[in-house]
C-alpha cells in the first residue's frame, strides 16, 4: 500500500533563508511523487513531480526536490524563501498504475519578514 | 487553457437544503475527480470518473451525496439534504489520463458552509 508522511505540520523560516519541507513515502513499487502548493483560498497547484527520470527535480518558483530511494524521501527545498512562498504544501504519491493519489496531511509554511 | 472551473466559489446554506456544486474539467481530460478538504480529515477523494463513467465512489460519505457527469465538459456534486458537518472545501480536479507520472489539475474549490 502507498502512503506519504509529511514530518512537519508547520514550518517557519525567515525571508531569504532556506526552506526544507520533509516528506517520506511508503510504496511497494517505484512511485511517482508530487509536491503541490495551496495558497490561501486557492486550489492546489503542481510544484513539481518525480516519475523515475532524474532524481533531482526542479519545479516552479525556485523549488526543487530530490528523490532518495534509500531513505524513501522526497523532501522539498528552496535556497531562499520569499514572502509569497507562505502557503500549505502537500506531498503526494501515486500508486503503481497512477490510478490513485495519496495525499500527505500538509505542511504550513510561514515566512517571517 | 482556462483550467478546471468550479462554481460557486462560496456558498452558505441552511441545514436541510440541497447544495449543487459544479465543475468544468480541462478540455480533453478524460478523468475527473471530486475531493473534499477539511481541517480534521485533510484531502479526501470522494469519487472519480473516466469518460463520464463513475469508476470509484467509495469515498462518497453517504447517500446524501451524489455526483454525475452527464458529458465530458460538466460534472456536478449534490448534497441533499445538507448538514453542518458537510461544511468543507470541495475541489474538482481533472487529468488527461491516469498512469505513471500523470498529473491531476485542481480547480480553485467551492467553499461550502452549512449553518
Amino acid at each position: 500500500a502507498q502512503s506519504v508522511t509529511q514530518l512537519d505540520s508547520h514550518v517557519s523560516v525567515s525571508e531569504g533563508t532556506p526552506v526544507l519541507l520533509r516528506c517520506n513515502y511508503s510504496s511497494s513499487y517505484s512511485p511517482s511523487l508530487f509536491w503541490y502548493v495551496q495558497h490561501p483560498n486557492k486550489g492546489l497547484q503542481l510544484l513539481l513531480k518525480y516519475t523515475s527520470a532524474a532524481t533531482l527535480v526542479k519545479g516552479i518558483n525556485g523549488f526543487e526536490a530530490e528523490f532518495k530511494k534509500s531513505e524513501t524521501s522526497f523532501h522539498l527545498t528552496k535556497p531562499s524563501a520569499h514572502m509569497s512562498d507562505a502557503a500549505e504544501y502537500f506531498c503526494v504519491v501515486s500508486d503503481q498504475n497512477g490510478n490513485q493519489f495519496y495525499f500527505g496531511t500538509g505542511t504550513s509554511l510561514t515566512v517571517i519578514p | 487553457d482556462a483550467g478546471v472551473i468550479q462554481s460557486p466559489r462560496h456558498e452558505v446554506t441552511e441545514m436541510g437544503q440541497e447544495v449543487t456544486l459544479r465543475c468544468k474539467p480541462i478540455s480533453g481530460h478524460d478523468y475527473l475527480f471530486w475531493y473534499r478538504q477539511t481541517m480534521m480529515r485533510g484531502l479526501e477523494l470522494l469519487i472519480y470518473f473516466n469518460n463520464n463513467v463513475p469508476i470509484d465512489d467509495s469515498g462518497m460519505p453517504e447517500d446524501r451525496f451524489s455526483a454525475k457527469m452527464p458529458n465530458a465538459s460538466f460534472s456536478n456534486l449534490k448534497i441533499q439534504p445538507s448538514e453542518p458537518r458537510d461544511s468543507a472545501v470541495y475541489f474538482c480536479a481533472s487529468s488527461f489520463a491516469l498512469g505513471r507520472g500523470n498529473t491531476i489539475y485542481f480547480g480553485e474549490g467551492s467553499w461550502l458552509t452549512v449553518v
